[in-house]
This record gives structure tokens, sequence and C-alpha cells, in this order.
């Protein structure tokens, strides 16, 4: 089974506003991670979260993770054209050897 | 700021050759990778080396892969005889100790014909 679930797959909102993606996940993990991929491009990270961990800003970014729920997300506040991307989340399991990742989250910010 | 590199940016082979992709990690990282992205699909684990040996592979990480680090600088990853399913974006990226994070290449985009 696959390990990190985002949703929406896609999303398209107005430039200013705020994107909020999701992330599941099935096992248990050290820690999630989110990377950026521009269209083609390489994986950019933006922010990584401990499990022992319930909120994490970044800039205009903010992480949350309920271990509970095994879930995150990711808010992308005051949405510029240039946040255009796929958002990915990997998951750090205990072994912490591999990143295990989702299918992502096609953001459009429409100007 | 450091960063992890990748070359050739893209390669095109024919189907039963062999291909050598080249990573330069991050220089005081212990700890290196390999995913590979399917168009339009999700990233996949490939491999992770520590200590000049595999830690751990994937079922994708068959008797045709394999990864060396021939030296201080280099890390690299050989398909010995392409399949038209091994087109794909492949991401080098590599870690320190104590740090959880990874930090990937910008990627090779192999084309088998």
């Amino acid at each position: 089974s696959q390990q990190g679930e985002e949703d929406p797959q896609a999303l398209s909102i107005q430039e200013g506003e705020n994107a909020t993606m999701n992330c599941s996940y099935k096992t248990s993990i050290n820690n999630l991670q989110w990377y950026r991929q521009n269209s083609g491009r390489g994986l950019v990270h933006l922010i990584l979260i401990r499990s022992n961990e319930r909120e994490k800003h970044s800039g205009r970014l903010r992480v949350t993770l309920d271990t509970s729920k095994k879930s995150s997300s990711l808010l992308i506040t005051a949405s510029r054209a240039a946040d255009t991307a796929s958002y990915f989340c990997a998951t750090g399991p205990d072994s912490n050897y591999q990143l295990i990742w989702g299918a992502g989250t096609k953001l459009i910010i429409k100007p | 700021e450091p960063e992890v590199t990748q070359t050739p940016s893209h390669q095109v082979t024919q189907m039963g050759q062999e291909v050598i992709l080249r990573c330069v990690p991050i220089s005081n990282h212990l700890y290196f990778y390999w995913y590979r992205q399917i168009l339009g699909q999700k990233v996949e684990f490939l491999v992770s080396f520590y200590n000049n040996e595999i830690s751990e592979k994937s079922e994708i990480f068959d008797d045709q892969f394999s990864v060396e680090r021939p030296d201080g600088s280099n890390f690299t990853l050989k398909i010995r005889s392409t399949k038209l399913e091994d087109s794909a974006m492949y991401f080098c990226a590599s870690r320190t100790r104590g740090e959880d994070t990874q930090y990937f290449g910008p990627g090779t985009r192999l084309t088998v014909l």
C-alpha cells in the first residue's frame, strides 16, 4: 500500500488567497517533509516536521501534523503566482533510510 | 549554498544499453539516495547508501541496477540493460548525520527508446 496521499490532487486559487493541502499516511513515522516541484524540475525541500511536533512555521508556510489521525496539512498564506507548482509530502519512517512519497497536489495560482 | 548536482540533465539511450547517471552530493553528507519519478507519477525510492554499502533498496532496484561511490565526491547509478519502462526522472539526494532533511539534485531525465 502507498504511504502519503495528498488531497486535493489539484487546486486552483486566486493570487493572495491561502492554499491548504493535506497529506495522509499509513504507518508510523519519524518525520514528515514537504517538497515543491516546479514542472519537470527538481524537488525543493520546504519544511520538515517531526513526529513529536504538532505545528511548524517557515515564512508563509505553516505545517501541522496529527499523528493520531496520521495526517498533515500544508498551508501557504497570501499565495503568489510563483507558488504555482506541485507539492509533495514525504514520510520518513522509523528506519529513516528512505522517504515514502505521496502523489502530490498540483497548485495553480491565478494572477 | 552547497547543493547536490547531477549529470547529465537529460540522457537518451537505446533499449538494452547501459547508462550511468552521476551525482555529486553535498560534500559533508554521508547518506546518499536515488529516487525516480516516472512522468506524472509518484516519486519512488530506489536505494540508500551509507559507509560504502547499500543500506536499503526497493523492489525496483533489481539486478539491473547498481550504485557506486568511486571516489570521495561522486555517487553513481548504473542501469546495465535499459528497458523502456526505465524512462523516468532520476533524483539523487543526500543528507548529513543527525539531520533528517534530504537535499535533492535537479534530476536526470532518462529517455529509453
